[in-house]
């Protein structure tokens, strides 16, 4: 079974589309997350909901919105997609605290062109 | 802010050799907690080990082990009789225990390092 996990793996749209990646995990943890890793493989977290709660929004663009609808699911939603939004979108879940570290997804690699 | 600098972007070594890999942190935090991730080109990511910041006793996990100097805020990780499927990317991170950065996990920029048969 797999704990955390990401779908689709592969996503190729084209600008100005509108996408969603999906997000469970079985873990029962009670946090997730979502990083984006750049094409330097630099990954830096976008989003983080703790019991549906959102406790993590960074600077990223009004086009991403991320939705819990429950502790075992993060979706992120990308409006109006532009060329750098193209990068591996990973999700991760954790215990609160997570001080054993995350779980992550498997990524989703997103292209658009 | 937490910042954490790995600064080998790529490294090499033969197989069945020894490697360490550089990390450095910086935090006014005294308690947190350190972890090593790595990357595979599968792109999973993957929890080598883990260390406990209020530990002075190093983390070992099979072949891989880690030097954490609380003092100069270094936590190297060193793998032991590397073999083929150690070649991924590595990433440094850590988590602030109190909250303070939400229990946000800082990754450093990596370093890719490659087992040569």
């Amino acid at each position: 079974d797999t704990a955390v996990s990401q779908t689709p793996k592969y996503l190729v749209t084209q600008m100005g589309n509108d996408k969603s990646i999906k997000c469970e995990q079985n873990l029962g943890h009670d946090t997730m997350y979502w990083y984006k890793q750049d094409s330097k493989k630099f990954l830096k977290i976008m989003f983080s909901y703790n019991n549906k709660e959102l406790i993590i929004n960074e600077t990223v663009p009004n086009r991403f919105s991320p939705k819990s609808p429950d502790k075992a699911h993060l979706n992120l939603h990308i409006n109006s997609l532009e060329l750098g939004d193209s990068a591996v979108y990973f999700c991760a879940s954790s215990p609160f605290p997570p001080n054993y570290g995350y779980t992550f997804g498997s990524g989703t690699r997103l292209t658009v062109v | 802010a937490q910042t954490v600098t790995q600064s080998q972007p790529e490294m090499s070594v033969q197989e069945a050799e020894t490697v360490t890999l550089s990390c450095t942190y910086d935090t006014s935090e005294s308690n947190y907690y350190l972890f090593w991730y790595k990357q595979p080109p599968s792109r999973q990511m993957i929890l080598v080990i883990r260390q406990e910041a209020y530990k002075q006793q190093n983390a070992t996990e099979n072949r891989f082990s880690v030097n954490f100097q609380k003092a100069a805020k270094s936590f190297s990780l060193k793998i032991s009789d590397s073999q083929l499927g150690d070649t991924a990317m590595y990433f440094c991170a850590f988590i602030i225990s109190s909250g303070a950065g939400s229990y946000q996990l800082t990754f450093g920029k990596g370093t890719k390092l490659s087992v040569i048969p």
